[in-house]
């Protein structure tokens, strides 16, 4: 029974480049949640989507960054580029449908701009 | 006011010693709470769900007081193995976003 997972685990970039995260859910789980966390600091909420659906993108910066879950395939985090302060951990959890449900979360991306 | 609030700590706990944590909520309309724990670059895992009962899980031991509008995590006995940032995480009525604290850094030491 597969946890969620991420990929890349580690990805580098340098200032201008594209950067793609992956997440695959949880079987069985049809609800995805994006999060950054910087360097001494807690989770900060970005994106919730279902498939196909984008539930709550106010936590994501309104320009360079991007989110899908398609009806097939991961959902896809995508920040065009990036800058340094992109550089952070963006973890991705998913949850069954409801208000209170609780959150898997997978291994997390580093992403690392130069 | 933070919406979630959390004293970062760090606690530096002899093993054996029993610690507790607080976190604060602002939302009186929150209705569901949960610990999770964090180490080191590692994802959070969820320690355990808050009840308004409380909830008592071995040696951790979580409360939920309303009024004041808290929760409490509990640990005894501490282990080494217990050293991690532990997150509290509010729901709050009607929203489908968890709002995270900043976590708690606990260091139990021998």
């Amino acid at each position: 029974n597969a946890g969620v997972m991420q990929n890349p685990r580690h990805l580098v970039r340098r200032r201008g480049q594209e950067a793609r995260l992956r997440c695959s859910p949880m079987k069985g789980h049809s609800h995805v949640y994006w999060y950054r966390q910087l360097p001494e600091e807690g989770l900060k909420f970005m994106v919730y989507l279902q498939k196909e659906n984008i539930i709550d993108e106010s936590g994501m910066p309104k320009e360079r960054f991007s989110a899908e879950f398609p009806k097939e395939g991961p959902s896809i985090l995508r920040i065009q580029q990036v800058v340094r302060g992109d550089s952070a951990a963006y973890f991705c959890a998913s949850s069954q449908p409801g208000l209170a449900n609780e959150q898997f979360f997978g291994p997390g991306t580093r992403l690392t701009v130069l | 006011r933070k919406e979630v609030e959390q004293d970062p700590g760090p606690f530096n706990v002899p093993e054996g010693a029993t610690v507790a944590f607080n976190c604060t909520y602002s939302n009186s309309a929150s209705q569901s709470f949960f610990w999770y724990r964090q180490d080191c670059r590692k994802e959070p895992k969820l320690l355990m769900s808050v009840y308004s009962s409380g909830n008592e899980d071995g040696r951790f031991t979580a409360q939920l007081n309303r009024a004041s509008q808290y929760i409490s995590l509990l640990i005894r006995d501490s282990k080494l193995s217990d050293s991690a940032t532990y997150l509290c995480v509010v729901n709050s009525g009607g929203s489908y976003i968890p709002t995270f604290g900043r976590g708690t850094s606990l260091i139990v030491h021998p």
